[in-house]
């Protein structure tokens, strides 16, 4: 099983900030990690795909990177409405695992 | 519009069962793999089991293989997972999750239904 380590597990930062987010996989996954938002009492939100890949609908400020083992979610200029929960999820082997979350709190 | 609405949720016993739906509006269900993905209290995301487009592939998490069961009827655009031999641990809120690959890519994801097994 694929682990993936998330970190921070909690970041507390002031609107306008830039938040960076990462996600390490134990083993190489390519590409194969996305990332999703999950705000306090609603289901989870499909940020970005494929590490890099942007999802419509979704604001530009959100943005990933990576490949094989390490990735980043950033967060360019943060919003008062980006307090939610982060989770990376890797598709690249059986079972698909999620990182622990990271919770962000806005200042 | 895309919708995921699941139900069936609710107390039970350990050793109990429950059944799980989901009901797809807004695409074309038999296109799409589904998944069923689920959350503690308090805890992260657990990917729980995957049904491909055609029901010819079928892949569960280890710690539901042998008590859940994933299956769809892509006439009635739904989704199931007969759930057998509860344990507190499968206490969760329970996500029915449109697939992009099969068990993988998840874009869409319903509300939740919830699961309590207590005695």
């Amino acid at each position: 099983e694929i682990v993936l380590t998330q970190s921070p597990d909690f970041q507390s930062v002031a609107p306008k900030e830039k938040v960076t987010i990462t996600c390490r996989a134990s083993q190489s996954i390519g590409s194969s990690l996305h990332w999703y938002q999950q705000k306090p009492d609603q289901s989870p939100k499909l940020l970005i795909k494929y590490a890099s890949q942007s999802i419509p609908g979704v604001p530009s400020r959100f943005s990933g990177s990576g490949s094989g083992t390490d990735f980043t979610l950033t967060i360019s200029s943060l919003e008062a409405e980006d307090a939610a929960a982060y989770y990376c999820h890797q598709s690249r082997s059986l079972p698909g695992t999620f990182g622990q979350g990271t919770k962000l709190e806005i200042k | 519009e895309v919708q995921l609405v699941e139900s069936g949720g609710g107390l039970v016993k350990p050793g109990g069962s429950l059944r799980l739906s989901c009901i797809a509006s807004g695409f074309t269900f038999s296109n799409y793999s589904m998944n069923w993905v689920r959350q503690a209290p308090g805890k992260g995301l657990e990917w729980v089991s995957s049904i491909s487009s055609g029901s010819r592939f079928i892949y569960n998490a280890d710690s539901a293989k042998g008590r859940f069961s994933i299956s769809r009827d892509n006439a009635k655009k739904s989704l199931y997972l007969q759930m057998n031999s509860l344990r507190a641990e499968d206490t969760a809120v329970y996500y029915c999750a449109r697939g992009i690959v099969v068990a993988g890519l998840f874009d869409y994801w319903g509300q939740g239904t919830v699961v309590t097994v207590s005695p």
